[in-house]
């Protein structure tokens, strides 16, 4: 079956301006996470979704980040106006149970560079 | 003080050795601690999780926890060339709604 995909893999972007990146889920995955890497550092979390409750958005690094995710499938992650710290891999991840105690299955990443 | 850390590495093992990564956490109200391996350039595969203090044995690799000490350790036994990667120890927040993670111990097996 398809993994978990996510969409563009690679956005190249001026400071100031928004974006939005999405993530498509396993389907039947009832939780959804966000985090995103910088280059050679660990994964920072940021969001997580879990069935249909309101998501904990105390991760998330400001004010300028959100996510929603939609029908409980698809989730979007919006950056607006980039900063150039904003310039990571944003990785997205499933699983089939909530809690972070089931397998997290990740998608490929979207590259972000804020020029 | 980091909330996870791990030592950065290289950490070089022979091949057919042990391989231990250590890892410690500040949080002692967290509960759940995982061991990611990431290839570079990929994303991150869960290896284990582990909640209770002890061992935790699959295949090749154990993961020990030790509360008290506030330790998460991942002992690889036998070592491969293919298990040279870089290895990620996270804790779930004593909340439950938040994970953190170190920063990687990068794990090199040498033939």
């Amino acid at each position: 079956g398809a993994g978990v995909s996510q969409s563009p893999s690679n956005k190249v972007t001026e400071k100031g301006k928004d974006v939005e990146l999405r993530c498509d889920p396993i389907s039947g995955h009832t939780a959804l996470y966000w985090y995103r890497q910088s280059l050679g550092q660990g994964l920072e979390f940021l969001i997580y979704f879990q069935g249909n409750s309101a998501p904990d958005k105390s991760g998330l690094p400001s004010d300028r980040f959100s996510a929603e995710r939609t029908g409980g499938s698809v989730s979007t992650l919006t950056i607006q106006r980039t900063q150039q710290e904003d310039s990571a891999v944003y990785l997205c991840a499933s699983s089939l149970a909530e809690g972070f105690t089931d397998t997290q299955y990740f998608g490929p990443g979207t590259r972000l560079t804020v020029l | 003080q980091k909330e996870v850390e791990q030592n950065s590495g290289p950490l070089s093992v022979p091949e057919g050795a042990i391989a231990s990564l250590n890892c410690t956490y500040s949080d002692r109200g967290s509960q759940s601690f995982f061991w990611y391996r990431q290839y570079s350039g990929k994303s991150p595969e869960l290896i284990m999780f582990i909640y209770s203090n002890g061992d935790k044995e699959d295949g090749r690799f154990t993961a020990q926890l030790n509360k008290a000490s506030q330790y998460v350790s991942l002992l690889i036994r036998d070592s491969q060339p293919s298990d040279s990667a870089t290895y990620l120890c996270a804790a779930l927040y004593s909340s439950a709604s938040k994970i953190i993670f170190g920063s990687g111990t990068r794990l090199s097996i040498r033939p």
